[in-house]
């Protein structure tokens, strides 16, 4: 079945220490995104990406970094830069025409 | 700046009532809009979703319904069941570029 895999589900690290976040899709969809969750304030765009090798910031980039070598995977680094990365971080996908997102089941990082 | 808004955090409603939930918009370039359901710790499941061409689009027991010179959209469900109880996100694409969330609305059905 094809979907996306996020992983792990749940991330522990301690303060100052750089985070990869991993993000795969076998839906062969072109744009892929990240997403970060805090309660009350929705789903805000991090970073996305609409084809390999290119990626865009989104709404709250700052202390965050990705790549886009291959068409499946969008690696999200959270940075030692990032003020607040405790969160609920969101990982989908999306054909480049129509409307449709995918999203993975998400990866919770708590930084101590 | 919040560019898509749900102002009401939960709303409890009891099962087989209808509930409805609310989101405005400030960007009139946003020309498509989607309904999301989500429970914790999982990803958002996609519900429903409308046009900016349409006013309502109907899926079973959800309808979505659309006032552009509101900027506002409505989720009607009902009836609405236990398995209704979730967080409830609402959505705009500006060009089917990127989607734009608001707040979310936490939905609880009451027996």
């Amino acid at each position: 079945d094809g979907g996306i895999t996020q992983s792990p589900k749940y991330l522990f690290r301690k303060e100052g220490q750089n985070v990869t976040l991993s993000c795969e899709q076998n839906l062969n969809h072109d744009a892929m995104y990240w997403y970060r969750q805090d309660p009350g304030q929705g789903l805000r765009l991090i970073y996305y990406s609409q084809i390999v090798n290119d990626f865009q910031k989104g709404d709250i980039a700052e202390g965050y970094s990705v790549s886009r070598e291959k068409k499946e995977s969008f690696p999200l680094t959270v940075t030692s830069a990032q003020k607040n990365p405790t969160a609920f971080y969101l990982c989908a996908s999306k054909r480049t025409v129509g409307y449709g997102y995918t999203f993975g089941s998400g990866t919770r990082l708590t930084v101590v | 700046d919040q560019q898509v808004k749900q102002n009401s955090p939960s709303l409890s409603v009891q099962e087989g009532r209808i509930s409805i939930l609310n989101c405005d918009y400030t960007n009139s370039m946003f020309d498509y809009f989607l309904w999301y359901k989500k429970y914790p710790a999982e990803g958002p499941t996609f519900l429903i979703s409308i046009s900016s061409i349409k006013d309502k689009n109907e899926d079973g027991r959800f309808t979505v319904f659309l006032n552009k010179s509101a900027k506002h959209l409505s989720l009607h469900i009902v009836p609405s069941q236990p398995g209704d109880s979730a967080v409830y996100f609402c959505a705009a694409f500006q060009g089917a570029q990127k989607l734009v969330f608001g707040q979310g609305t936490r939905l609880t059905i009451n027996p």
